[in-house]
């Protein structure tokens, strides 16, 4: 079975500064790992993947999150907060043999100070 | 490219109420295709999921149901609605061993 924690539910930051937003996973296999990202009222976007290529991955918006087996992890960065990242923020998982069946975290919003 | 197409964007119901919400996809031939279900603070629960027409598989035990009339069409359904299943509803599609790309989302308050 295949499972996501994201700790604590919200995060807060200044323009400008980090983000970190953090991802832990459990998996049998071999992961695929994902970042999404939801605004008010819409639906999921696709923020970047990890699937077994690259261990650090690139995504939109200046995002990106590493893959780290030893740590079980896929934490998602970017260097400089901008007003229009403030949003809800989920994980998933899905099994790499699996047909695309993703287990999500239960999310972390991301709130920026101006 | 491919889209996905869901609606209504809104619906507030009466409790006992019948529910039918659509999704479609165009772009693709024989996506997968699946319903979730967001509740506040509660992350995202997949309710149902299908790899071809005719082919349903539910995740949890509920009041809902799901139909693929059609290769590119999820429907999902329920014959009366309760309190409980107040949340916003998104469909999504795929193709094997992708990404998973969501449609805007139906939020439904039953009242």
């Amino acid at each position: 079975a295949q499972s996501v924690t994201q700790l604590g539910s919200h995060v807060s930051v200044s323009e400008g500064a980090l983000v970190l937003l953090r991802c832990n996973y459990s998996s049998s296999v071999p992961p695929y790992l994902f970042w999404y990202v939801q605004y008010p009222n819409q639906g999921l976007q696709l923020l970047l993947k990890y699937t077994s290529a690259a261990t650090l991955v690139k995504g939109i918006n200046g995002f990106e999150a590493e893959f780290k087996k030893s740590e079980t992890s896929f934490h998602l960065t970017k260097p400089s907060a901008h007003m229009s990242d403030a949003a809800e923020y989920f994980c998933a998982v899905s099994e790499s043999g699996a047909n695309s069946k993703l287990t999500f975290g239960k999310g972390i919003t991301l709130s920026v100070r101006p | 490219s491919q889209t996905i197409h869901q609606w209504p964007a809104t619906l507030v119901q009466p409790v006992g109420s019948p529910l039918s919400l659509e999704c479609t996809v165009e772009g693709t031939s024989n996506p997968n295709l699946y319903w979730y279900r967001q509740a506040a603070g509660r992350g995202l629960q997949l309710l149902f999921y299908s790899v071809g027409i005719g082919q349903i598989s539910s995740e949890v035990p509920q009041n809902l149901s799901a139909s693929r009339p059609q290769d590119r069409q999820f429907i999902l359904s329920s014959k009366k609605l309760l309190l409980s299943d107040s949340g916003f509803y998104l469909c999504a599609w795929s193709v094997l061993r992708a990404s998973l790309y969501f449609g805007a989302g139906t939020r439904l308050s039953v009242l």
